[in-house]
Parts: structure tokens; C-alpha cells; sequence
């Protein structure tokens, strides 16, 4: 079946930090891959997708590349900033975005 | 962007009474619609996926009975769940998408908190 793994949190650090937040999955196909991220008081957003193996997705400094070999889709920025505080998820989808698993989320504290 | 809106945010009720919970979609039509339950420390589960005008596909394990849901419009679709009980407290997240690009982003909403006492 498909399911999500992520780094469980919380996951606190000064800024302008280098952030990693693991996340690996088991898929029966080929599935896209997703980071989504919850501001305070605000509903999911798409931060980046990829959709096949050795993507990377970026947007607000914010990477991650499929690996379909390690079955990982890790979410790194050089330089977080106070502004990146919120919860992160790992997504896939089978299907398009018709269907998505979710890993459990990350919150993410960036303090100046 | 496209927004999502849910009502209410927070609601606390009496066992045995039912809610509803209602996503609209405000700035575009909204073909399908999904419900999503978060548990403390877990991963959002879909639980049902609703196509205006027709009935939802509910999820393996998920009560159809007691979790009722209406797309009745394409801007619109409520959640109720009926005869609550405090096992039914959580976080109820709804999302939409479009329908028209090949790939079709969900949006979603900011979550309802639900508390059953």
C-alpha cells in the first residue's frame, strides 16, 4: 500500500540555519511527490512537488529531490528564517493529487 | 491563489447531537471535494471524496451513516456528523480542486476543531 514517513518533530532552529526534514515513502506505483505547509491559523499550502524519479521541486528556497532508489523525497533549505515557522507534510499521490497520503507533519520553530 | 474556507473553526458540543461542518470554495468551482480526520501526532486520512451533484465515495472504515456528506453546489460541500460522540473529536480538514489541469492541486482549508463532550 502507500504510506508516508516523516521526521517527527518538533524541530527548533536559530535562524538562518540549514534545515533537513526527512521523509521516505512505500508507493505500489509510480507516484508524484509533494511538500505542503500550514502557516498558523491557515490551511495546507503546496510548497513543491515532483512528479518521477530524480525531480526536484523547489519554491521559497525550499528543495527536495525524488530518489527513487532510497524512496525518499527530503526537505532542505540553506537558510531558514523566522517566517518558515510552521508545520511541513510529506504527500504522495498515486493518481495525480486526487488521493493523497500524508505523512504526520513536522512543526518547524525558527527563533532569531 | 484559491481559497478555502471552512465554518466553524472550533466547536464543542453535547454527545449524542449533531454538527456540521461546512467548506466552500470562494473564489473558483470547486468538482470535487475532499474530507480529511486529523488525530494528535498523525497523518492526515482521507475519509471521503465528493463529486457535486453526486454522492460521496467514502473511504474503507469510514461510516457513511454517520458521516454525512452534501456537495450540493460547486462551491459548497458539508460535513455532519451525526450523533456525536467524544471518540469523534478531532480535526476535520476539507480540500477542493478544480478539475481542469491535467494535474489538480488541492487547496485546502484552515480545519475545524471538533470537541464532543
Amino acid at each position: 500500500g502507500n504510506s508516508v514517513t516523516q521526521m517527527e518533530g518538533p524541530v527548533t532552529l536559530s535562524e538562518e540555519a540549514f534545515l533537513t526534514i526527512n521523509c521516505t515513502y512505500t508507493a505500489t506505483g509510480y507516484p508524484s511527490l509533494f511538500w505542503y505547509v500550514q502557516y498558523p491559523g491557515e490551511g495546507l499550502q503546496l510548497l513543491l512537488k515532483a512528479t518521477k524519479a530524480d525531480d526536484k521541486g523547489s519554491n521559497k528556497g525550499f528543495e527536495a529531490t525524488y530518489r527513487k532508489e532510497t524512496t525518499s523525497f527530503h526537505l532542505e533549505k540553506g537558510s531558514v528564517q523566522v517566517s518558515d515557522s510552521a508545520v511541513y507534510f510529506c504527500a504522495l499521490s498515486d493518481n495525480g493529487a486526487n488521493n493523497l497520503f500524508f505523512g504526520t507533519g513536522t512543526r518547524l520553530t525558527v527563533i532569531p | 491563489g484559491a481559497v478555502v474556507s471552512q465554518h466553524p473553526s472550533r466547536v464543542i458540543c453535547k454527545s449524542g447531537t449533531s454538527v456540521k461542518i461546512e467548506c466552500r470554495s470562494l473564489d473558483f468551482q470547486a468538482t470535487t471535494m475532499f474530507w480529511y480526520r486529523q488525530f494528535p501526532k498523525k497523518s492526515l486520512m482521507l475519509m471521503a471524496t465528493s463529486n457535486e451533484g453526486s454522492k460521496a465515495t467514502y473511504e474503507q472504515g469510514v461510516e457513511k451513516d454517520k458521516f454525512l456528506i452534501n456537495h450540493a453546489s460547486l462551491t459548497l460541500s458539508t460535513l455532519t456528523v451525526t450523533s456525536a460522540h467524544p471518540e469523534d473529536s478531532s480535526f476535520y480538514i476539507c480540500s477542493a480542486n478544480s478539475g481542469r489541469a491535467l494535474y489538480n492541486e488541492q487547496f485546502f482549508g484552515p480545519g475545524t476543531r471538533l470537541t464532543v463532550l
